[in-house]
C-alpha cells in the first residue's frame, strides 16, 4: 500500500464544474505539497501547507492533520486547468518528498 | 529565469550507451534532491545532496547510475550502460535548507532504444 494515496485518478469535468481531488497518507508528516504537471512534464508548486487552509485565486487547499487528509478544490474549472496534480508528503524527521502517481484532469470546454 | 534548470530536456540513446544530464539548481539553494518519473506514476526519490556531499540513496539507484554535485552548485547524473527501463522523465528539484519547499526543473525525458 502506498503511503500516500489520491483520487480519484482520473476526473473529466465540464468548464465551471467545481473539482475536489483528495490525498490521504499514512505516516507522520511535517508538510504536504501540491504540485501540477503539465504535458511535457514540468512541475509546478502550488501550496505547500501544515495545517488549516490556503487559498489562491480559484484554488482551495486544506488539511486535516488529525485526518491524515488533504484536498485541493479549484472553483469555476477551466480547460487550462487541465494537468496532472500531485500530492507530495514531507515526512517527519526527513527531507524526502513522497508522492501521490497524480490525479489526471481534464476540463471540458 | 532563476529557476531551476535541467539540461538536456530530452535524450534518446541506445541501449549500453552511458548518459548524463546535468541540473542546476535555485542559486543560494544549499540541497539538491533528483527524482524519477515513469508515464502515469508520481515521482520517486533517487538521491539528495546537502551542498556537495550526498546524503541519501534510493535502493533505485542501481549500481550504473552515480550522481555528483562538486562543488555544491550544479549537479550531474549519470546512467552507465543504460536499460529499456532507464526510460523515464529525470527530474531535479532544489531547496533552501532551512525551508522544506522544493522547487523543480523542468525534467530531462530519457528513451532507451
Amino acid at each position: 500500500k502506498n503511503e500516500v494515496e489520491q483520487s480519484p485518478q482520473n476526473l473529466t469535468a465540464q468548464e465551471g464544474e467545481f473539482i475536489t481531488i483528495n490525498c490521504s497518507y499514512s505516516v507522520g508528516i511535517s508538510a504536504l505539497h501540491w504540485l501540477q504537471q503539465h504535458p511535457g512534464g514540468g512541475i509546478v508548486s502550488l501550496f505547500m501547507l501544515s495545517s488549516g487552509k490556503k487559498k489562491h485565486g480559484r484554488l482551495i487547499a486544506t488539511i486535516n492533520i488529525q485526518e491524515k487528509h488533504s484536498s485541493l478544490h479549484i472553483t469555476a474549472s477551466h480547460p487550462r486547468d487541465s494537468a496532472v496534480y500531485i500530492c507530495a508528503i514531507l515526512t517527519s524527521g526527513t527531507y524526502k518528498y513522497i508522492f501521490g502517481t497524480g490525479t489526471r484532469l481534464k476540463v471540458l470546454a | 529565469d532563476t529557476g531551476v534548470s535541467q539540461n538536456p530536456r530530452h535524450k534518446i540513446t541506445k541501449r549500453g550507451q552511458n548518459v548524463t544530464f546535468r541540473c542546476d539548481p535555485i542559486s543560494e539553494h544549499n540541497r539538491l534532491y533528483w527524482y524519477r518519473q515513469t508515464l502515469g506514476q508520481g515521482p520517486e526519490f533517487l538521491t539528495y545532496f546537502q551542498n556537495e556531499a550526498q546524503l541519501e540513496k534510493s535502493r533505485l539507484l542501481s549500481d550504473r547510475f552515480s550522481a555528483e554535485r562538486p562543488k555544491g552548485s550544479f549537479s550531474t547524473l549519470e546512467i552507465q550502460r543504460t536499460e529499456q527501463g532507464d526510460s523515464a522523465m529525470y527530474l531535479c528539484a532544489s531547496s533552501l535548507e532551512q525551508f522544506h519547499e522544493q522547487y523543480f526543473g523542468p525534467g530531462t525525458r530519457l528513451t532507451v532504444t
